[in-house]
């Protein structure tokens, strides 16, 4: 496989359950991201991680949790979700935190939360 | 006042026209640009990014810059309905990482 690969491409979860989302990148990229996009509104960073480390935290609720165990695979974690949580959640990566090439992104995550 | 800018559109161009993307930013030292070109349920896929002031050309695509005015566009030549999506303009901001700062796009509709 190439490029970033997003799993599930679709989730629907109750407002008490546990899920988690996976994104996986076949770049050696260095830098990964986890952006949220919903309806009229621009993607919004949530977290990034360099080479397993989060250095960034963009305010986000802790019923959203992130993992990253390694520079090729990164996690996001959902727990008790609320219903304005329903977006798609796009995973990015780049080669580093320093290139000016833009991002690479994933197919997404399509989240329902009931 | 929003760091990234763009009309929501949707702009309409007939086929073989020229169209012409629009984006403004807030932040003056903000470094690089970039173009995504988003379809309706797909993820967004990078057509070009700018560094400089003035033109950058790709195939059909050209990127303008003017950091005096804050400004960056996106030139479409010959027009095909498959251009028909929304582009979002990123912005990266100045210090430290590579967090990009996107607009809510502009959807273009191309029209036979």
């Amino acid at each position: 496989e190439t490029g970033v690969t997003q799993t599930p491409r679709h989730l629907v979860m109750g407002m008490t359950n546990k899920k988690s989302l996976k994104c996986e990148q076949h770049l050696g990229h260095n830098a990964m991201y986890w952006y949220k996009q919903s309806a009229k509104k621009p993607l919004e960073l949530m977290f990034v991680y360099s080479l397993e480390e989060r250095v960034e935290n963009n305010s986000v609720p802790s019923r959203f949790s992130p993992e990253c165990p390694n520079s090729s695979h990164l996690f996001l974690h959902l727990h008790t979700l609320q219903p304005e949580d329903s977006a798609l959640y796009l995973c990015a990566s780049s080669q580093d935190l320093t290139q000016n090439y833009g991002y690479t992104f994933g197919s997404g995550t399509r989240l329902t939360v009931v | 006042q929003k760091e990234v800018e763009q009309n929501s559109g949707p702009l309409s161009v007939p086929e073989g026209a020229i169209a012409s993307l629009n984006c403004t930013y807030s932040d003056r030292g903000s470094q690089s640009f970039f173009w995504y070109r988003q379809y309706s349920g797909k993820s967004p896929e990078l057509i070009m990014f700018i560094y400089s002031n003035g033109d950058k050309e790709d195939g059909r695509f050209t990127a303008q810059l003017n950091k005096a005015s804050q400004y960056v566009s996106l030139l479409i030549r010959d027009s095909q309905p498959s251009d028909s999506a929304t582009y979002l303009c990123a912005v990266r901001l100045p210090g430290g990482g590579n967090k990009l700062t996107f607009g809510t796009g502009t959807q273009l509709k191309v029209e036979l």
